[in-house]
């Protein structure tokens, strides 16, 4: 498989900053999606990182490392309505197609 | 951005029936459409790919002959749930790209709730 890896849970206070991991097999790679999942709703796009770096886009940015395998999603200013899950979804040359980890469930709490 | 719609929102259906499920890309043309099926608490399994006027590309373990998926335009995809039984009761979700490949940004549908008595 392609090893997508990112925590199952995490938990913010409303306000604070929370960062959200994700790892994947290096093979192949080309580039990675960030999506949000509220419950019982579609995911809507975050962000797209193709180059190493950091992408910024108001309070969510998101950083790929193509040599670590290893990209992360970054929320400031947590806010209730932040409360969802996130989908990082790698894509690799050959495939024509996104995978989707497992998604990391985020609380934020008053 | 890009705006898909998917309908019915719901449906609840008795086992043996068939139901079919319409996503439509309503401010772009979508070249590639995807079928996912996502599980209580589970990600996004994709199930097929589909680009219009060509037959779908079917997942390993999917089968192409029980959801049956069609892209005849480049604004609809529709896939259809043949004889279906109780553990297909899912969260279907489709989405759309509208450039070359399909690696392009995906702008996702509402989805679809189907329950199968």
């Amino acid at each position: 498989g392609q090893n997508i890896d990112q925590p199952t849970e995490m938990t913010a206070t409303e306000g604070a900053i929370v960062q959200i991991n994700c790892t994947y097999q290096t093979s192949g790679f080309n580039g990675l999606f960030w999506y949000q999942q509220h419950a019982g709703e579609a995911p809507t796009f975050l962000s797209y990182n193709v180059l190493d770096g950091l992408e910024e886009k108001g309070r969510f940015s998101s950083f790929l490392s193509r040599s670590k395998g290893y990209s992360y999603l970054l929320l400031k200013e947590l806010q209730m309505k932040d409360s969802a899950s996130y989908l990082c979804a790698p894509f690799w040359g050959g495939y024509n197609k996104l995978i989707f980890g497992a998604g990391t469930r985020l609380a934020v709490h008053p | 951005g890009a705006v898909v719609s998917q309908h019915p929102s719901r449906v609840i259906c008795k086992s043996g029936t068939s139901v079919k499920i319409e996503c439509r890309s309503l401010d772009f043309q979508a070249t590639t459409m995807f079928w996912y099926r996502q599980f209580p608490k589970q990600s996004l399994m994709l199930m097929a790919t589909s680009n219009e006027g060509s037959k779908a590309t079917y997942e390993q373990g999917v089968e192409k002959d029980k959801f049956l998926i069609n892209h005849a335009s480049l604004t609809l995809s529709t896939l259809t749930v043949t004889s279906a039984h109780p553990e297909d009761s899912s969260f279907y979700i489709c989405s759309g790209t509208s450039g070359g490949h399909s690696t392009d940004t995906q702008y996702f549908g509402p989805g679809t709730r189907l329950t199968v008595l």
